[in-house]
């Protein structure tokens, strides 16, 4: 099975600051139709998790261009730039090109300082 | 707008059985599969399954096997979760999810708690 590993596995992010977020799988994740079947999910405090990008760095619909995702291979990023309240939950990265079984990140939370 | 709306939470006893449902809307049910994801308390996403809601054939990650029964009504675009044999180490929410590799969107999840 592919292990997602996400450092740090926690974040204290002041207001209006940037944060990032790493994912490394334990192996390549380019699939042999050349994507990369790399997803993220934000999970806020109560709520079930919701895609903010997926295929490494396409953002779904309704999310803020604050967030970006990038990266390739084995190595993936999260980036939330400017850091608003709303964001503070924990954030997954989930790989979907090596399975079964899907395979997610151990989460990392983020809050705000 | 596409939506996947959960029954409600579940307080069962150990050995008995819980059958949580999954009622999705907003696009052709039998277009997209089924994922079934668990979360124990305060932990992290573990993927159970997916089931292929053209065939009705479910597929189960190890640690699944045996108690753990997908199924669909297509009728109704509804989707179920049957645990069989309770235990309490099954107590978690229980997440309905659309796409196979998509998980792009969610049900509000279901909490089952098991406890004697």
């Amino acid at each position: 099975d592919v292990v997602m590993t996400q450092s740090p596995l926690s974040l204290h992010v002041t207001l209006g600051q940037s944060a990032s977020i790493s994912c490394r799988s334990s192996q390549s994740l380019v699939y042999s139709d050349g994507n990369t079947y790399l997803n993220w999910f934000q999970q806020r405090p109560g709520q079930s998790p919701r895609r903010l990008i997926y295929k490494v760095s396409k953002r779904d619909s309704g999310v803020p261009d604050r967030f970006s995702g990038s990266g390739s291979g084995t190595d993936f990023t999260l980036k939330i730039s400017r850091v608003e309240a709303e964001d503070v939950g924990v954030y997954y990265c989930m790989q979907g090109t090596h399975w079964p079984p899907f395979t997610f990140g151990p989460g990392t939370k983020v809050d705000i300082k | 707008q596409v939506q996947l709306v959960q029954s409600g939470s579940e307080l069962k006893k150990p050995g008995a059985s819980v059958k949580v449902s999954c009622k999705a809307s907003g696009y052709s049910f039998t277009n997209y599969a089924i994922n079934w994801v668990r979360q124990a308390p305060g932990q992290g996403l573990e993927w159970m399954g997916w089931i292929h809601t053209n065939t009705g054939n479910p597929s189960y990650a190890q640690g699944f096997r045996g108690r753990f029964v997908f199924s669909l009504d297509t009728s109704v675009s509804t989707a179920y979760l049957q645990i069989s044999i309770l235990k309490a180490e099954d107590t978690a929410v229980y997440y309905c999810v659309r796409g196979l590799v998509d998980f792009d969107y969610w049900g509000q999840g279901t909490l089952v708690t098991v406890f004697s």
